[in-house]
């Protein structure tokens, strides 16, 4: 067990619905990272925010959006769904944001995923 | 982004080693990383290796890297079947974010 919890651990929905992804970080880490696994894409980075700010965007669509809020957890907003989305949606996070050098404050702690279907 | 590339399967006896190759195209990066990807798990970091180290040992793993042609390898020894899992490469980009590979199945037949 990482220590980072995502829910739900599946999704079913339909295509043009709007779906919340929820993240819950290791405690005392401030960096939460998006990432989507999916068969024809791999693993991407989507967006990281650090204390509650955006800290750095990778592919995400203008559909997806996230925030982190005052305690740290983090939501991954999903709309306007098409059956392309359907992928695994892992939360990470880490102490630091990478701008203090050392491995272990850097490290990634990866939550166990959130299954979207799009139907 | 960069480009992370891994074949995609490897099928191994227990007992014996794995070895599984990965290359990427940043020669900034500053660290490179091993996961390990169980059914139904999340990401599990095994090892990593600073960029400036040509190998790293780690109990069965050895992490060997190849700057000059931006190689970066695993080799696990003394396969076991709790080593059946897909294996991940990454390197770190600005902001910590990663770059993955497409990661690479080994299946451990008893």
């Amino acid at each position: 067990d990482s220590g980072v919890t995502q829910t739900p651990k599946h999704l079913i929905t339909a295509t043009g619905q709007r779906v919340t992804l929820r993240c819950s970080p290791r405690s005392g880490d401030l960096s939460v990272y998006w990432y989507q696994q999916s068969l024809d894409q791999g693993l991407q980075f989507l967006i990281q925010y650090y204390n509650g700010e955006e800290r750095a965007k990778g592919n995400i669509l203008e559909r997806f959006s996230a925030q982190q809020f005052p305690d740290l957890h983090s939501e991954l907003n999903l709309s306007s769904l098409e059956l392309g989305d359907s992928a695994l949606y892992f939360c990470a996070s880490s102490v630091g944001a990478g701008g203090t050098p050392g491995v272990s404050y850097n490290e990634q702690f990866f939550g166990p995923g959130t299954r979207l279907t799009v139907l | 982004g960069e480009d992370v590339e891994q074949s995609l399967f490897l099928s191994v006896r227990e007992g014996d080693s794995s070895v599984i190759n990965c290359t990427y195209t940043d020669s900034s990066s500053t660290y490179l990383y091993w996961y390990k990807q169980e059914p139904g798990a999340g990401l599990q970091l095994l090892t990593y290796i600073f960029s400036n180290m040509d190998m790293k040992q780690d109990q069965r793993l050895t992490v060997l890297l190849n700057k000059k042609d931006k190689h970066l390898s695993l080799r696990i020894a003394d396969t076991q079947t709790g080593d059946s899992a897909i294996y991940f490469c990454a390197e770190k980009e600005g902001n910590n974010r990663l770059a993955f590979g497409k990661g690479n199945q080994v299946v451990v037949i008893p």
